[in-house]
């Protein structure tokens, strides 16, 4: 079964300080990744997803992530970040292979700092 | 992507009651989902739901507690039976669209307390 681990709990930065967030999934043939983010007291919006095709994935907000095959990982990146950006980010995995289950990690919690 | 809505957004509820949460969504779709968020967690899957057939449930979810309906292609419920304090979280439902069945999408999300 397909597991997620986010490394960092919590990160605090400064505002327009760059920031990464770090997502690691277990090996599998294929997956589809996903980040998500969780603005408090509202659900979960989809940030961007990596289905094929380019490993550098844009998604919204200016945030981006790259995939990364052989380190099995899926890392989120903003370069330079706002307070508006303060929310709960999760990555989740599904397998490939037709699966449509969404495993979630933890989730990382980013506070921007003015 | 939908618009996705939930109903009740927040509740706070007798232990021993049942609360039942509706998922409704603005276009057909095939796949609905529903997660508990318990307090400061993750996201974990409850169950599956597909229109037309019985819902299919994650290891240390059961009917009996989260019975789930999906009475036509939009719309679907979720019960947290006879409750008690530890059932205390978000419940959200999701649904995946169209062609793009890999990607899901989430509806707000219902604040369950039970006291």
């Amino acid at each position: 079964a397909q597991s997620v681990t986010q490394l960092d709990s919590q990160v605090p930065v400064f505002e327009e300080a760059p920031v990464e967030l770090r997502c690691n999934y277990s090996s599998s043939v294929s997956v589809y990744l996903f980040w998500y983010v969780q603005y408090p007291n509202q659900g979960l919006q989809l940030l961007l997803k990596y289905l094929s095709g380019s490993t550098l994935v844009k998604g919204i907000n200016g945030f981006e992530a790259e995939f990364n095959k052989s380190q099995t990982s899926f890392h989120l990146r903003k370069p330079s970040v706002h307070i508006s950006d303060t929310a709960e980010y999760f990555c989740a995995v599904s397998d490939g292979g037709g699966s449509e289950k969404l495993v979630f990690g933890k989730g990382t919690k980013l506070t921007v700092n003015p | 992507s939908a618009v996705i809505s939930q109903k009740p957004s927040r509740d706070i509820c007798q232990r021993g009651t049942s609360l039942t949460i509706q998922c409704q969504v603005d276009s057909q779709v095939t796949m609905m989902f529903w997660y508990r968020q318990q307090p400061g967690q993750s996201l974990t899957l409850i169950a599956t739901a597909n229109q037309g057939s019985e819902a299919t449930y994650e290891s240390g979810f059961v009917i009996d507690k989260f019975p789930i309906s999906r009475p036509n292609l939009t719309f679907s419920t979720l019960t947290v039976s006879n409750m008690s304090p530890e059932d205390s979280s978000i419940y959200l439902c999701s649904v995946t669209i169209g062609g793009g069945r890999e990607t899901q999408y989430f509806g707000p999300g219902t604040r369950l307390l039970v006291l």
